[in-house]
């Protein structure tokens, strides 16, 4: 099965610097790596999501970017607030039999100091 | 906010209760999924159900038992359930496959204690 690692499990930046977190995935069948970001006490919520057929995305100060050929994709936060502060999520999800099967990363707690 | 609202958001249960997780969703998603989240873990995939019938079970012990009554809610009825059963339940929805989406929407979760 799929199996997706994420690095760096804790991330502390100053507001207003940049944030970058990683992921890898294993299975080549994969096309969908969307991105959770989890606050205490609260559900996932998707922040921004990219499909294997597009290398780069942005929203705001959110912008994801996918190497296919490498099979990882990465997670860009500019300009942080303090606000931007939980825990992030990636994951990875197919089609087929793996249809709405997300394998997550194991997060990454980040910290912005103001 | 999300779309998707899960009940209760807290629940107590002994082990030889018998309760029920509720999720209800108003997106027309044809899609509806629960997850198991333990703390500082990610969410685990425990059921899909694409069209209210069942498409996927992680292996996930009897003692859990979905339901989907129509396209709009999903049950979860929990029954002799173990202390290690303790973890945020979290109910999700998406558009089908037969739909062409798979973005998937997370409700807030019910956090269960089983003592």
């Amino acid at each position: 099965g799929e199996n997706v690692e994420q690095h760096p499990s804790t991330l502390s930046v100053q507001e207003g610097d940049s944030a970058v977190i990683k992921c890898t995935y294993s299975d080549s069948a994969s096309n969908y790596f969307p991105w959770y970001k989890q606050e205490l006490g609260k559900g996932p919520q998707l922040i921004i999501d990219i499909r294997s057929n597009v290398g780069e995305k942005k929203d705001q100060r959110i912008a994801v970017t996918l190497n296919k050929t490498a099979k990882h994709f990465s997670l860009h936060i500019t300009e942080t607030q303090p606000e931007d502060s939980a825990v992030y999520f990636c994951a990875a999800s197919g089609s087929g039999t793996s249809y709405g099967k997300l394998t997550f990363g194991q997060g990454t707690i980040l910290t912005v100091h103001p | 906010d999300t779309e998707v609202t899960q009940t209760p958001k807290h629940l107590v249960m002994g082990m030889t209760n018998k309760k029920s997780l509720k999720c209800e969703q108003h997106m027309g998603h044809r899609a509806m999924y629960w997850y198991k989240q333990k703390a500082k873990k990610p969410p685990e995939l425990m059921f899909v159900y694409s069209y209210e019938k069942l498409s996927i079970n992680e292996s996930v012990p009897s003692r859990f038992s979905p339901e989907c009554p129509n396209s709009s809610l999903l049950n979860l009825h929990l029954h002799a359930l173990q202390p290690e059963d303790s973890a945020l339940y979290l109910c999700a929805s998406s558009l089908s496959p037969r739909e062409g989406g798979n973005t998937i929407y997370f409700g807030e979760g019910s956090w269960l204690t089983v003592v």
